[in-house]
Order: structure tokens, then C-alpha cells, then sequence
């Protein structure tokens, strides 16, 4: 049973508008997110991270929410470049027992149209 | 330059035999992280080590073999016994409680 869901396989957004990514999760024992950014062929590379004790990141242009009662995250990217195009991943991580094990969503492809 | 290195790009291997996928660290970290990506699929974790000379099985461990001797170095071995070994593997390391930086990945098909 998936832990972490990214329901959307695909987005497509103009250049210049706000991107939406969504996460869903089901493991109230999560503590800890983060989103990763990745291009085919290439690892996946760290973008921004929130803690269960909050409810919003922001670092530049990208902004991260999380809903806990909702058990929802989601990532915004204002405004979205091409170079946005990737896929990417919702992760959650719950650090109990001293593991930071990290499950992934299986990703949403984003296509920014210039 | 700190980073990970994986070794090699690209990788084949005939069915039944063993090969050994490298991942190397020098960013001093103590975690480090085996992963599987299949196409349309998250990653899915195969082991991970939290201290050298000690790891854990991940979700999906059957048929994959690690060994950790040294803080710098986390290789994966994939065995005979993995039925369905071709995928993109990707290695990753962290310092406890922070982010996992992730390698550039080895492709593995099995001809």
C-alpha cells in the first residue's frame, strides 16, 4: 500500500504561471518532507524540505505547504522557467527509532510550455 | 569538489551472473542509501546503512547483497537471485536527520 501519493503522473503549465504539485500521505507517523527534483538519466536533486511542525516553506520561488489534518503537501513554483521540466518526487520520512528512512511518491512529470 | 560518484553509467550483465555497483562519498557522511527506480515508479528502497560496518534491508532487499567497510564507500551487489534486476540504481547519503544527496545513478540491464 502506497504510503505516499502523487496522483497527478503529469502537468503542463505556460511559462510564467504558478505550477501545483500535489502529495498525499498516509502515514500520520511522517514528520518530516521534502521534494526532489529530477532530469531523466540524473539523480534526483534536494529542492526544499518542511518540518511537521509548520505549515509553509518558502525558499525563492518555490514554496512548499502542508496540511497535516489533511495529511496533504503540496509544492509551488511561481513563476515556473523551462527549466522547471523534470519529474518530480514527494518523499516523507518518519524519524523514530533514530532511522531517517525516506518513501518516495512515484512522481509528477512537469512540462513548462515557453 | 564533495559529492557522490557512482560507478558506471551504464551497465550489462549476463542472466545468472553477480555484478557490483559502485558508490562512493566525500562529504563525511554516516548514512548512506541503495535505491531502485523502474519506470513510471518512485524510488524503492533496497538497503541502507546508517554506520559503517552495519545496514538494514529496505522495502525490496531480496536478491541484492551490500557490504559497508568504510564511511567513504557503500557498493551494491546485485545477485542471481534478483529476479528482475534491470533498472536504474541510484545511491544516496546523508548526515542523520538532513537531506539525502543522491549520485548520478547506474543503469543496469540484464541482456
Amino acid at each position: 500500500d502506497q504510503q505516499v501519493k502523487q496522483n497527478s503522473p503529469s502537468l503542463s503549465v505556460q511559462e510564467g504561471r504558478i505550477s501545483i504539485l500535489n502529495c498525499d500521505y498516509t502515514n500520520s507517523m511522517f514528520d518530516y518532507f521534502l521534494w526532489y527534483k529530477k532530469y531523466p538519466a540524473e539523480g534526483p536533486t534536494f529542492l526544499i524540505s518542511i518540518s511537521s511542525i509548520k505549515d509553509k516553506n518558502e525558499d525563492g520561488r518555490f514554496t512548499v505547504f502542508l496540511n497535516k489534518s489533511a495529511k496533504h503537501l503540496s509544492l509551488h513554483i511561481v513563476p515556473s522557467q523551462p527549466g522547471d521540466s523534470a519529474v518530480y518526487f514527494c518523499a516523507a520520512r518518519y524519524s523514530g527509532a533514530g532511522s531517517y528512512q525516506l518513501t518516495f511518491g512515484k512522481g509528477t512529470k512537469l512540462s513548462v510550455i515557453p | 569538489d564533495g559529492g557522490i560518484t557512482q560507478s558506471p553509467k551504464y551497465l550489462f550483465r549476463k542472466e545468472g551472473q553477480n555484478v557490483t555497483l559502485s558508490c562512493e562519498q566525500n562529504l563525511n557522511h554516516d548514512a548512506m542509501y541503495w535505491y531502485r527506480q523502474d519506470p513510471g515508479q518512485g524510488l524503492r528502497l533496497i538497503y541502507y546503512s546508517q554506520i559503517v560496518n552495519d545496514f538494514q534491508k529496505g522495502d525490496i532487499a531480496e536478491g541484492y547483497s551490500v557490504s559497508r567497510e568504510k564511511k567513504e564507500s557503500f557498493p551494491l551487489t546485485v545477485t542471481s537471485a534478483q529476479k528482475n534486476p534491470t533498472a536504474f540504481y541510484l545511491c544516496a547519503s546523508s548526515h542523520r536527520g538532513t537531506e539525502q544527496f543522491f549520485g548520478p545513478g547506474t543503469r543496469l540491464t540484464v541482456l
